[in-house]
């Protein structure tokens, strides 16, 4: 089964960049989205398509997706960015396509 | 703007049916796109149960396929799960969530409710 793989956690200060990566097996031919989840909330999409971002996003989240990592990075982070991450992909490589998560990476602002 | 509400029992015995309903508003399950429930146990990630498209077609996680079945209603616009032989490791939040056509992300999501397995 495919896997994607996360650090479990990620610090950073206000205003700095965080770096979030994905890593899974030629990552790149895949699309790759992102969604962050807030403590008792359900996930929200962030990111999808690798690069793309849904309304009302704001663009300081921006996505990126080549080889076997993907990465999502957020510029000028704010205390309300702290939460959970997780990547996901659509794997259709076997006879069971199936949608997979990434491990999850918990991000704190400092 | 779409809506969906998870409902059911927070409480089932090992070895019974786990059983939810997703309650759809703001758009019709007819028109299309794919339906699914994800679950996510306490503190852990997030885990893909399954998905549905409004004419009925079903796929699932392979890991749990053997015990599970997810249907529409297009009736009541709703969709359904049920997880039999449950056991304390299918204690979690579950969610229902859509998922737009032509794509592999869920764009909306409902606000999930939790399941204990417990005796």
């Amino acid at each position: 089964s495919y896997v994607l793989t996360q650090p479990p956690s990620v610090s950073v200060a206000p205003g700095q960049t965080a770096r979030i990566t994905c890593g899974g097996n030629n990552i790149g031919s895949k699309s790759v989205h992102w969604y962050q989840q807030k403590p008792g909330q359900a996930p929200v999409l962030v990111v999808y398509d690798d690069s793309d971002r849904p309304s009302g996003i704001p663009e300081r989240f921006s996505g990126s997706n080549s080889g076997n990592t993907a990465t999502l990075t957020i510029s000028r982070v704010e205390a309300g960015d702290e939460a959970d991450y997780y990547c996901q992909v659509w794997d259709s490589s076997s006879d069971h396509p199936v949608y997979v998560f990434g491990t999850g990476t918990k991000v704190t602002v400092l | 703007q779409v809506q969906l509400q998870e409902s059911g029992p927070g409480l089932v015995k090992p070895s019974e049916t786990l059983s939810l309903t997703c309650a759809v508003s703001g758009y019709s399950i007819s028109s299309g796109y794919y339906w699914g429930w994800i679950r996510q146990p306490p503190g852990k990630g997030l885990e893909w149960i399954g998905s549905i498209y409004h004419s009925g077609s079903t796929y699932y996680n392979p890991s749990l396929k053997s015990r599970v079945t997810i249907s529409v209603d297009t009736s009541k616009n709703q969709f359904s799960l049920k997880l039999s032989s449950v056991t304390a490791a299918d204690t979690a939040v579950y969610y229902c969530a859509r998922v737009r056509l032509a794509t592999t992300y869920f764009d909306y999501w409902g606000q999930g409710t939790l399941v204990t397995v417990s005796s």
